[in-house]
C-alpha cells in the first residue's frame, strides 16, 4: 500500500470547515483512498472513500485532485466532537487487507 | 444493525496470567481483524481471519499469541503469560469481504491492563 502524508495537527473553530489535506503522491492505479478518524479511546470510525472523482456523504466531502497524488478531507462545518485523530490510508479496494495507520492529523475544533 | 461488539471493555491480568479478548463481528460479516494500539502510539495490525482460517498474521507476535474464528461464536485473540508490555487497547474489525468496498468497521476496543 501507498504511504501518505499528514499534518501532525490542525485547528479549526466550530462552525467553519475543516480541510484536512494527505499527500499520496506514489498512489497506484488501483489505490483507493480512505479516512478513518479516531476520536479519543474509541475504535476507529469510518469516513469516506474515493479513488478519483469527489465523494460526498452524510459525513465528509472527499475532493482528489486529478492526478490523485493528494486529496483533501473536508467537514463542512466542524463541531466539538469532530475534534479526533484523523487517518488518510491508502488501500486496494476489493482486497481484504489490513489497514496500515500512519500517525494521522489531529484535529483540534474549539470555539 | 448491531455493530461490531468486543468484550470485555477493560481486562485486567496479573504477570503470567491469560487474557482472552473476544470479538462478534457485525452480523453478515465474515472477515476479522485485530488491530493494537500501545499507549500514545498508532494502531498496529496483527491479525486477520476469515471463518476458521488465519490468513494473514504479520503483525502477531510470535510468542504467547494466538487468534482463532471459529465457525460459531466470536472470534478470540489469547495472550498467554501476559507481560506488562502487552498492555495496549485492542480493536476489533469485520467487513463484509471483497464487496462495498470492503470497508472494515471498529469495535470499542478491550483494553487490556497487566500488573
Amino acid at each position: 500500500d501507498a504511504k501518505t502524508t499528514q499534518p501532525p495537527s490542525m485547528d479549526c473553530a466550530e462552525g467553519r470547515a475543516a480541510n484536512l489535506p494527505c499527500n499520496h503522491s506514489t498512489i497506484s492505479g488501483n489505490e483507493y483512498v480512505y479516512w478513518y478518524r479516531q476520536i479519543h479511546s474509541q475504535g476507529p470510525q469510518y469516513i469516506i472513500h474515493g479513488l478519483k472523482n469527489n465523494e460526498t456523504n452524510e459525513m465528509a466531502s472527499l475532493i482528489i485532485t486529478e492526478d490523485r497524488k493528494s486529496s483533501t478531507l473536508i467537514l463542512p462545518h466542524a463541531t466539538l466532537r469532530d475534534t479526533a485523530v484523523y487517518y488518510c490510508i491508502v488501500r486496494v479496494e476489493g482486497t481484504a487487507s489490513k489497514l496500515t495507520f500512519g500517525t494521522g492529523t489531529r484535529l483540534q475544533v474549539t470555539l | 444493525n448491531a455493530g461490531v461488539m468486543q468484550n470485555p471493555r477493560h481486562l485486567v491480568r496479573r504477570r503470567g496470567q491469560e487474557a482472552r479478548l473476544r470479538c462478534s463481528p457485525m452480523k453478515g460479516h465474515s472477515h476479522v481483524y485485530w488491530y493494537r494500539q500501545l499507549p500514545e502510539e498508532g494502531l498496529k495490525f496483527m491479525v486477520y481471519l476469515q471463518k476458521e482460517n488465519i490468513i494473514d498474521e504479520s503483525g502477531m507476535p510470535k510468542e504467547r499469541f494466538s487468534a482463532e474464528f471459529p465457525k460459531e461464536g466470536p472470534s478470540i485473540l489469547r495472550i498467554q503469560q501476559v507481560v506488562r508490555g502487552d498492555s495496549a487497547a485492542y480493536f476489533c474489525a469485520s467487513s463484509p469481504g471483497i464487496v462495498e468496498g470492503n470497508i472494515q468497521y471498529f469495535g470499542a476496543g478491550t483494553r487490556l491492563s497487566v500488573l
